[in-house]
């Protein structure tokens, strides 16, 4: 079985500066996929960002991007410029990838990000 | 194009009940999957339905279960509530094409169980 940990269960950091999120994962699997999603007060769990783990480079959208280290299991998403409307609980996510059937996430505990103005 | 869409978004029902929450997801996508999140467990999945058959099933027990329609539409339903289950249920809907994968969230329903 997959697991997502995030070990920051919150984090504030000033508008315009640059904040990084951890993530770390443990599977057996070799092909999946990694995503991050924000969930602002609204609920509205929004895709943030996508990383297939068979691709090298790093994603990027915009003003995230992430930090994919294959060999140690882990994905840190890292926003620059921070907005106010940045300010939600953000969830790593994990997937299988490959075999019929899969479309399951693993999610890990969330890290409440508060962008101060 | 429209998102995924979820009826009701509010819900209050009392224990022993049932309930039924509806899922539409996005034109074209055929895969849709269900989440439950509470602020204890955090988001879990329940299962996950394609072309109206259930591929894949979390663990949940059997008062917890679902249908998918020709039409790619979602139901699931909850039968003899328990106060446990008052949560943010959660659908997404899903699009595989060859070596790309996305999962869309609905809004979500609010079930609250007194």
């Amino acid at each position: 079985a997959q697991t997502v940990t995030q070990s920051q269960p919150e984090m504030s950091v000033q508008e315009a500066e640059t904040v990084t999120l951890s993530c770390t994962y443990d599977t057996s699997e070799n092909n999946y996929y990694l995503f991050w999603y924000k969930q602002p007060p609204s609920r509205q769990m929004i895709l943030v960002i996508r990383q297939e783990a068979y691709k090298q480079q790093n994603a990027t959208e915009n003003r995230f991007s992430v930090n994919f280290q294959k060999a140690a299991k882990s994905f840190s998403l890292k926003i620059s410029d921070s907005q106010l409307g940045d300010t939600a609980m953000y969830f790593c996510a994990f997937m299988k990838h490959g075999s019929f059937g899969n479309e399951k996430l693993t999610f890990g505990t969330g890290t409440r990000l508060t962008i101060i103005p | 194009k429209a998102g995924v869409t979820q009826t009701p978004r509010y819900l209050i029902k009392t224990r022993g009940q049932q309930v039924t929450l509806s899922c539409s997801p996005i034109s074209g996508h055929r895969s849709v999957s269900w989440y439950q999140q509470t602020p204890g467990q955090g988001l879990q999945f329940l299962f996950e339905y394609f072309s109206e058959t259930q591929r894949n099933k979390g663990n949940f027990p059997g008062r917890f279960s679902g249908r998918q329609f020709s039409n790619s539409r979602s139901e699931m339903n909850v039968s003899t509530l328990e106060l446990g289950d008052s949560a943010l249920y959660l659908c997404a809907s899903s699009l595989v094409r060859a070596g790309y994968y996305e999962q869309y969230f609905g809004p979500g329903t609010r079930l609250t169980v007194t």
